[in-house]
């Protein structure tokens, strides 16, 4: 599909170990976005990537967290030493930096679970 | 931090009643965003509101930017089981990036 398509769907993993997430936007989106929602709740804003200018990382909330960009495209998202209280769904979406307003397209999401 | 607080955080009506869900702030956005995210998927873009007063339309869903450009709210009329699950408004300030509201969760029970 034409999608923003996300992998793993889901990952359960051990306290203290680190896990990738990853992003595949739509084809010719220059914005990509990191979100994270627990428990069905509002959105949390975590990283913004635009084209190849440096990241906006104000919402990472600590350190363990980190997100890289490769050729424009694909996006990974690391959490390192990971907690308990990481554990929830994270969101990518893209958007077209040209558009009119900032209409963003999310994909299914990742659910993590930190044991 | 702009703050996007949602009303009701919970909702649950009877197929056919009326309802509706309003987002508040004390920041003025450039543009406000309504999404209606379902169980395993991400959120769905409904509309984007621009303009202070302004209204938008959509089949059974009315959406109302305030004149301020503070707040909106989301009326849907004649409420379907289709129309459950959560309901997120977002709001931009022009810097490219949305701040999401705290949610709605609406069940509509057939």
């Amino acid at each position: 599909g034409a999608g923003v398509s996300q992998s793993p769907s889901n990952k359960v993993t051990e306290k203290g170990k680190d896990v990738e997430l990853r992003c595949d936007p739509i084809s010719g989106h220059t914005a990509l976005y990191w979100y994270r929602q627990s428990l069905g709740q509002g959105l949390e804003f975590l990283i913004y990537f635009q084209g190849n200018s440096a990241p906006d990382k104000s919402g990472l909330p600590s350190d363990r967290f980190s997100a890289e960009r490769t050729g424009g495209s694909v996006s990974t998202l690391t959490i390192q030493r990971t907690q308990q209280e990481d554990s929830a769904v994270y969101l990518c979406a893209s958007s077209l930096a040209s558009a009119s307003y900032n209409e963003q397209f999310f994909g299914p999401g990742t659910r993590l679970t930190v044991l | 931090t702009q703050l996007l607080e949602q009303s009701p955080q919970f909702l649950s009506i009877q197929e056919g009643e009326n309802l509706t869900v309003y987002c508040n702030s004390s920041s003025v956005f450039s543009s406000l965003q309504w999404y209606r995210q379902e169980p395993g998927e991400g959120p769905v873009l409904l509309v984007t509101v621009v303009t202070g007063g302004e209204v938008k339309k959509l089949k059974r869903l009315t959406f109302q930017f305030g004149d301020a450009r503070k707040d909106s709210s989301l009326h849907i009329t004649a409420a379907q089981p289709g129309d459950t699950g959560l309901y997120l408004c977002a709001g931009e300030t022009g810097a490219n990036n949305l701040f999401f509201g705290t949610g709605t969760r609406l069940t509509v029970i057939p």
